[in-house]
């Protein structure tokens, strides 16, 4: 079983729609976690960050974790054209310099 | 320059050949590290240096060599590579390697492609 397990996707939404992703996992231990937007050949660039359970909202991004169930979330709202990418979701456990990384997932918004 | 580079961008190499990856970061971090992305696969975290210090080498074979001159360079020497190794080669850096409320911030990455 993979530590972080995300579905690859791909995953097209018309403008506006509302993009809903996910990533489970399976070690307790995670505290942080984290989403990473990439555009294609691009490095990653951090858009979430969370400590432990609960929601978090910035703008059209809300990301949830819900630790009981070992899952997290990441809805756009209001998505536009250029939040089509790749979001990976990434995790560690306190004091670990360590990321557990999902496989990502491919959005495209279309216009 | 801001946050993370690296050079070059794109790399073409043959099998014999040897070339480097370059990394710097512009943020005052003390920890750098170099990841493998390839498709539909996670991040593969390569190596950690702390403090020019290197903490992790994580089963990666010798054809790759890691050096860190201080804690705002990092380099991947790259020798008599395979094409499996064809991949987007990230750099990160972060404040500290065992900070709690911390997480890591990437470079661009280098695309290599091995013939």
């Amino acid at each position: 079983q993979k530590e972080v397990e995300q579905d690859p996707g791909p995953l097209s939404v018309p403008e506006g729609a509302i993009v809903s992703l996910n990533c489970t996992y399976s070690n307790s231990a995670f505290q942080y976690f984290m989403w990473y937007r990439q555009y294609s050949r691009k490095g990653p660039e951090l858009l979430m960050y969370t400590y432990s359970s609960g929601n978090k909202e910035d703008g059209r991004f809300t990301a949830q974790v819900d630790k009981s169930s070992k899952y997290i979330s990441l809805f756009i709202r209001d998505s536009q054209p250029s939040d089509s990418a790749t979001y990976l979701c990434a995790m560690r456990a306190r004091d670990d310099y360590k990321l557990s990384f999902g496989a990502g997932t491919t959005v495209t918004v279309r216009a | 320059e801001t946050g993370v580079t690296q050079t070059p961008r794109h790399l073409v190499m043959g099998m014999t050949n040897k070339k480097s990856l370059k990394c710097e970061q512009h943020l005052g971090h003390n920890a750098m590290y170099w990841y493998k992305q390839s498709a539909k696969k996670p991040l593969e975290l390569m190596f950690v240096y702390s403090l020019e210090e290197r903490v992790e080498n994580n089963s990666v074979p010798s054809r790759f060599s890691p050096e860190c001159p201080n804690s705002s360079h990092l380099f991947l020497h790259l020798h008599t590579l395979q094409p499996e190794d064809s991949a987007l080669y990230l750099c990160a850096s972060s404040q500290d390697r065992l900070a709690g409320g911390e997480t890591q911030y990437f470079g661009p990455g280098t695309r290599l492609l091995v013939l």
